[in-house]
């Protein structure tokens, strides 16, 4: 069956342009994560959506990234304003229950 | 204080070897413990998660937890140069299904 899939895998944009990022989960699975990942470091925790309760925005770095998830399934990631620093890997992941995240392949941003 | 540390390696060991890898966590409350696997340029993997003390086998696979020193382990018997890759811990604390991932451990086999 479909994986993750998450769209562009590279998104090359400039500083201060404004970015959105897809990520369709495993059909069915009620949890979607996004995480993003600079070069050689961990997974940094994004934001949790689970079924139709408010998502945990803890992990957002400013007000310039948001997040939503429409009907329970696709998610899209946005970044306004980006700056240098926004340049990492961003991960979505999907599960259904917790000790199973599916991970996509991940889009690769780039900001010059 | 990081809430899960892994040392960065890379840890070399010879084909055939035991590879341990081992991660601690600062919240002593945590309930569940994940090894991802990551090649280069991909996505994390699930290997194993351990709930309960003790240990876990799954194949070449052992996780071990000991909660009351907050350290959780891998140990990869007979490594491959097909396990070369990076080794992700990662923890949810109590309360949360938040993952909290570790910065992992490069791990080398050399043939």
């Amino acid at each position: 069956g479909a994986g993750v899939s998450q769209s562009p895998s590279n998104k090359v944009t400039e500083k201060g342009k404004d970015v959105e990022l897809r990520c369709d989960p495993i059909s069915g699975h009620t949890a979607l994560y996004w995480y993003r990942q600079s070069l050689g470091q961990g997974l940094e925790f994004l934001i949790y959506f689970q079924g139709n309760s408010a998502p945990d925005k803890s992990g957002l770095p400013s007000d310039r990234f948001s997040a939503e998830r429409t009907g329970g399934s696709v998610s899209t990631l946005t970044i306004q304003r980006t700056q240098q620093e926004d340049s990492a890997v961003y991960l979505c992941a999907s599960s259904n229950r917790v000790n199973e995240q599916f991970f996509g392949p991940g889009t690769r941003l780039t900001v010059l | 204080q990081k809430e899960v540390e892994q040392n960065s390696g890379p840890l070399s060991v010879p084909e055939g070897a035991i590879a341990s890898l081992n991660c601690t966590y600062s919240d002593r409350g945590s309930q569940s413990f994940f090894w991802y696997r990551q090649y280069s340029g991909k996505s994390p993997e699930l290997i194993m998660f351990i709930y309960s003390n003790g240990d876990k086998e799954d194949g070449r696979f052992t996780a071990q937890l000991n909660k009351a020193s907050q350290y959780v382990s891998l140990l990869i018997r007979d490594s491959q140069p097909s396990d070369s890759a990076t080794y992700l811990c990662a923890v949810i604390g109590p309360n949360t299904d938040k993952l909290i991932f570790g910065t992992g451990t490069r791990l080398q086999v050399f043939p």
